[in-house]
């Protein structure tokens, strides 16, 4: 299977500990995005990367998200001083670069934040 | 901004019945529309896409019609089956800029034997 993969799929966190998850998205994809999804909600944006640079970030990203995508191929999220409200599902997407392609999602890392 | 509402579940059916779920957009241009679904314990798989005004998607028996008219991209099918039961979100993408995704809240349907 070659779909877009994310690690780790469950992760279990104190409040105040930092946390990072991987993405690892489909290997011709050169757009990669981040989602978060919280219960009972659709996925909002995140951040989006070309190739290896991040072009846009959205308002719900403070200072204590950070992510990377390094050579253009592997992206991680880390999260700082996690916070309860940081409890989501964090969903990684990739797709080709063309007006109506489609973006494929991987399983997601499902955070919680005790 | 752009914003997508959706109908709000959950949707109980029982097995044959028709479905439909309701989908209305604010977008400027010309964006794409698409429904992705979600089974319980997976991720989000796309399930039909319309990238124009009057394109119909279509997919395992689920069609979407894009009305431009009506700003609408309601999801039809006309005979459900249990192993339908999922969350169905409806999205737009720009077709310029960074095109990321704006989804509804999602419509869960319950379909029963």
């Amino acid at each position: 299977d070659t779909g877009v993969s994310q690690d780790p799929r469950h992760k279990i966190t104190k409040r105040g500990q930092n946390v990072t998850f991987r993405c690892d998205p489909i290997s011709e994809h050169n757009r990669l995005y981040w989602y978060r999804q919280t219960l009972g909600q659709g996925p909002e944006f995140l951040t989006y990367f070309q190739n290896e640079a991040q072009l846009e970030k959205s308002r719900l990203l403070s200072d204590r998200f950070s992510a990377e995508r390094p050579k253009g191929s592997f992206s991680t999220l880390e999260i700082q001083r996690t916070e309860q409200g940081d409890s989501a599902m964090y969903l990684c997407a990739s797709r080709v670069t063309g007006a109506t392609d489609t973006q494929y999602f991987g399983p997601g890392t499902r955070l919680t934040v005790l | 901004g752009n914003s997508v509402t959706q109908m709000e579940g959950p949707v109980t059916l029982s097995e044959e019945a028709f479905l439909t779920i309701n989908c209305t957009y604010t977008a400027t241009g010309y964006p794409s529309l698409f429904w992705y679904v979600q089974y319980p314990g997976e991720g989000l798989q796309l399930l039909l896409k319309a990238t124009k005004a009057d394109d119909k998607g279509s997919n395992k028996g689920f069609e979407a019609t894009y009305r431009k008219e009506t700003t609408s991209f309601h999801l039809e099918k006309g005979s459900v089956q249990v192993s339908d039961s999922a969350v169905y979100f409806c999205a737009l993408s720009g077709n310029t800029g960074f095109q990321k995704l704006v989804f509804g809240t999602g419509t869960r349907l319950l379909v029963s034997p």
